[in-house]
């Protein structure tokens, strides 16, 4: 199956700092989702970037489907921003794109 | 707009019983995904559905675990017989297609969380 590795594996921060997020993949893919899952265990939506560029206030994303990586961006972090960075995707030969790979995650802390 | 809704948020059973976890995907979406996210480990494919079929079950477990999404109601993740190892957050996902279309993403609940004592 596809295999997907995230990079660094942790990150700590002081706050107002930037960091890049790195997922790469290995195979073909139909869909790519950025999650943050919160100290509290919630997963939440950041982008659905099979390919091109997103941006949406602090947090922008690219993925360049022809070399198999994204990359998250993160600008003047908060504290609110700590927890674990997911990349998943979705193999381009599944059954449906909602049928999701995910990394091991990026555990990202920031401090105050 | 309600989003994806899981229920109940936290369960606890104890071993040899049976926990049920409900999902109703968010409004229109027929299409439903079951992940497990394991302690220590990444979160994992289980089983995807549409209304009254199983599509993909690759990533369930052969025995005690079974799910369905009836044409009414919630879809379900059925745990028979419970043992420590079922602990983890269940996550319910859902989507309006089964292909990726005009930036549709995939949904997902807030998780249940079973602990098994």
């Amino acid at each position: 199956g596809i295999q997907v590795e995230q990079s660094p594996p942790d990150l700590i921060l002081q706050e107002g700092a930037n960091s890049t997020l790195r997922c790469n993949f290995s195979d073909s893919v139909n869909n790519l989702q950025w999650f943050h899952q919160n100290p509290w265990g919630q997963l939440i939506n950041l982008f659905y970037i099979p390919s091109g560029t997103k941006q949406n206030g602090r947090l922008s994303a690219t993925t360049v489907a022809t070399e198999r990586y994204s990359l998250l961006y993160i600008s003047s972090s908060q504290t609110t921003d700590s927890g674990v960075y997911f990349c998943a995707v979705g193999d381009a030969g599944g059954t449906s794109y909602g049928k999701l790979t995910f990394g091991q995650g990026t555990i990202l802390t920031v401090h105050p | 707009n309600a989003g994806v809704m899981q229920n109940p948020r936290h369960l606890v059973r104890r071993r040899g019983q049976e926990a049920r976890l409900r999902c109703s995907p968010m409004k229109g979406h027929s299409h439903v995904y079951w992940y497990r996210q394991l302690p220590e480990e990444g979160l994992k494919f289980m089983v995807y559905l549409q209304k009254e079929n199983i599509i993909d079950e690759s990533g369930m477990p052969k025995e005690r675990f079974s799910a369905e999404f009836p044409k009414e109601g919630p879809s379900i993740l059925r745990i028979q017989q419970v043992v420590r190892g079922d602990s983890a957050a269940y996550f319910c996902a859902s989507s309006l297609t089964s292909q990726g279309a005009s930036g549709n993403t995939i949904y997902f609940g807030e998780g249940s969380w079973l602990t098994v004592v």
